[in-house]
């Protein structure tokens, strides 16, 4: 099976905060993903890499960084937390084929910042 | 932009009964797939079912079946024999073959599942 996991299910930051949320999935896939879960907005790409080094942005970007330096670990960063990022955040991995893109989620990170 | 519309933000079922949840989407390409996925209160996200476009057949899992009106661009969820544990929100998603693995969601239903 699939493992897909997230560094903390439940974080609290104040605002300026540099906030760190980590992803780690354990079947070599190339592509893995950041979002964003807010009610009745779904879920909102923030960012995601295709390949160790490499990313790209989502549809809302503004306000985080990514960082891949490994195949199997994808790492979020606030630079500095506002409150209007106080969200669950969904990491996901998929297979880099074209075909199968299914993608396998993490438990998420219910994060609030103060 | 492709848009995914889930119109049904809450529906309930009683235990054992059917239940259909609705998803529209918005797309020019005619090659893509689209997904339902569940999300349980407090647990993880997984994959319930998938279509791939170029099928006419519509997909089933289970209690899980899906009717795919590609025309209408219309992708409906069928639950079967509704269970407690089938409580959760559902997402539907959209992946175009030609834009990598980005997925679009849609806004998700919440289905409650009456005893």
């Amino acid at each position: 099976d699939v493992k897909v996991t997230q560094s903390s299910r439940y974080l609290v930051k104040r605002t300026g905060e540099k906030v760190f949320l980590e992803c780690v999935q354990d079947m070599d896939h190339e592509n893995m993903f950041w979002y964003r879960q807010d009610p009745g907005l779904g879920l909102r790409l923030i960012y995601f890499s295709y390949d160790v080094k490499m990313k790209e942005k989502g549809d809302i970007p503004e306000g985080y960084s990514v960082s891949r330096e490994k195949k199997e670990r994808f790492s979020l960063i606030l630079e500095s937390a506002s409150t209007n990022q106080t969200s669950m955040y969904l990491c996901a991995s998929s297979s880099g084929s074209t075909r199968d893109g299914t993608q396998y989620f993490g438990p998420g990170t219910r994060l609030t910042v103060l | 932009a492709q848009t995914v519309t889930q119109s049904q933000p809450e529906m309930s079922v009683q235990e054992a009964e059917t239940v259909t949840l609705s998803c529209t989407y918005d797309t020019s390409e005619s090659d893509y797939y689209l997904f339902w996925y569940k999300q349980p209160p407090s647990r993880q996200m997984i994959l319930v079912i998938r279509q791939e476009a170029y099928k006419q057949q519509n997909a089933t899992e289970n209690r899980f079946s899906v009717n795919f009106q590609k025309a209408a661009k219309s992708f409906s969820l069928k639950i079967s024999d509704s269970q407690l544990g089938d409580a959760a929100m559902y997402f539907c998603a959209y992946r175009p073959n030609n834009a990598g693995n980005m997925l679009t969601f849609g806004g998700g239903t919440r289905l409650m599942v009456k005893p």
